[in-house]
């Protein structure tokens, strides 16, 4: 079974400080790893993505990712927060392996409610 | 370009009726998915299109879900006798998917569907 899971329902950051919202995942395969963010009343945009190849893998806006696999970790991190920042963010793992035919539905963590304080 | 359309972008309905919720892709997506968000939790993938094939329906809460999705580009889902654990945001997908990799799904702004 694969699911994945936030530590953290909501962070709350100054504006300039770092960001690090938390995910760990179960996977009985080789993994790929996502993070969404969603604005207030807007879709999903994809923000990075890890499918085996860098561990460290570099997405928009300034934010990154590290798959660690001793640790089942995919943590997003940001050097340092900006107002237009907040809004939730989503850990997700895609539930099948690669075969054709497989429905490659992602799985979503609970989300993380980042706030960024002025 | 133009992105996932879904409407309408609220509907609100009585316990019991019955509602279609619309998703129209991107163009040229094979892959369409419909999921769910509930408030406070994340989201709960419904229903699966790809191209001609049968529908992988295997998330659906009950057989009072169905979707269809017509000449492999606009899908329609509907909820029958509608209840109010069904209140969510009901978001579509598309993706270019081909077999062997993963293809980013794109997202819709999603149907927020209220039942009284």
């Amino acid at each position: 079974a694969q699911s994945v899971t936030q530590l953290d329902s909501h962070v709350s950051v100054s504006e300039g400080t770092p960001v690090l919202l938390r995910c760990n995942y179960s996977s009985s395969y080789s993994p790929s790893l996502f993070w969404y963010v969603q604005h207030p009343n807007k879709g999903l945009q994809l923000l990075l993505k890890y499918t085996s190849a860098a561990t460290l893998v570099k997405g928009i806006n300034g934010f990154e990712a590290e798959f660690k696999k001793s640790e089942t970790s995919f943590h997003l991190t940001k050097p340092s927060a900006h107002m237009s920042d907040a809004a939730e963010y989503f850990c997700v793992v895609i539930m099948s392996p690669f075969s054709s035919g497989s429905a490659r539905q992602l799985t979503f963590g609970s989300g993380t409610q980042l706030t960024v304080l002025p | 370009g133009a992105g996932v359309s879904q409407s309408p972008s609220n509907k609100v309905t009585e316990k019991g009726k019955d509602v279609e919720l619309r998703c129209d892709p991107i163009s040229g997506h094979t892959a369409l998915y419909w999921y769910r968000q509930s408030l406070g939790q994340g989201l709960e993938f419904l229903i699966y299109f790809q191209g001609n094939s049968a529908p992988d329906k295997s998330g659906l809460p009950s057989d009072r879900f169905s979707a269809e999705r017509t000449g492999g580009s606009v899908s329609t889902l509907t909820i029958q006798r509608t209840q109010q654990e069904d209140s969510a945001v009901y978001l579509c997908a598309s993706s270019p998917l081909t077999s062997g990799s993963y293809n980013e799904q794109f997202f819709g702004p999603g149907t927020r569907l209220t039942v009284l």
